[in-house]
């Protein structure tokens, strides 16, 4: 089985601009959530989507917006980027029965 | 201001040597306690412990929590090189989307 897939892999952008990450959760996992992770740190909690309705939202400005499609796969965009958001971000899928949670690779975000 | 600690910050040692990393935590609301290793990008799910006093054990690791003094501990045996990496502990509760908290990590070191 997959497990949770990312992309893109790496991105660079430009202050000011918008990126979207895709996030595709673990067959049969209706859970998804979106860590930032700061090199040197742990990560952060950004959003959670549950049934495609969001169910928790860390501290984070409005910036950072999120959804979650029928399919259970996810987006997160960020408008208006700033050097400080360049990080990994780490999408996961929450197991219902175990409440495990699983990581993708991660997409890696350079804002120049 | 809920919070979870990791110690040591940094660890190194030898092969076959054993490890003892430390997670401690002030979150309310408690529901369950995770633990990841990081090499490179995703981290990887070790183990998820939600009772006190229950070893969770897989291979040379394990691990167990203790609710009353609101810690856990990850040790591993006999290491190795491939050990290498940054352990994180995450703890979760049911409010606030299912938030899971991330310590710093532990950078463990392997050298032969």
């Amino acid at each position: 089985d997959a497990g949770v897939t990312q992309s893109p892999t790496h991105l660079i952008k430009t202050r000011g601009q918008h990126v979207t990450l895709r996030c595709s959760p673990i067959s049969g996992h209706k859970s998804v959530s979106w860590y930032q992770q700061v090199l040197g740190q742990g990560p952060q909690f950004i959003f959670q989507y549950y049934e495609k309705e969001e169910r928790g939202r860390g501290n984070f400005p409005d910036r950072f917006s999120a959804r979650q499609f029928p399919n259970y796969s996810s987006e997160l965009n960020v408008n208006a980027l700033l050097l400080g958001d360049s990080a990994l971000y780490l999408c996961a899928s929450r197991s219902f029965t175990t409440g495990e949670l699983f990581f993708g690779e991660g997409s890696r975000l350079t804002v120049l | 201001e809920d919070k979870v600690v990791q110690s040591p910050l940094s660890l190194v040692v030898h092969e076959g040597d054993t490890v003892t990393l430390n997670c401690s935590y002030e979150v309310t609301n408690f529901r369950s306690l995770l633990w990841y290793k990081q090499e490179k990008k995703a981290p990887t799910f070790l183990f998820m412990l939600t009772s006190s006093g229950i070893e969770k054990k897989s291979g040379r690791l394990s691990s167990i929590l203790d609710k009353k003094e609101l810690f856990s501990i990850l040790n591993i045996t006999a290491t190795q090189t491939g050990d290498s990496a940054v352990y994180l502990c995450a703890v979760g509760q049911p409010n606030t989307g299912n938030q899971f908290y991330f310590g710093t990590g532990t950078s463990l070191t392997v050298i032969p």
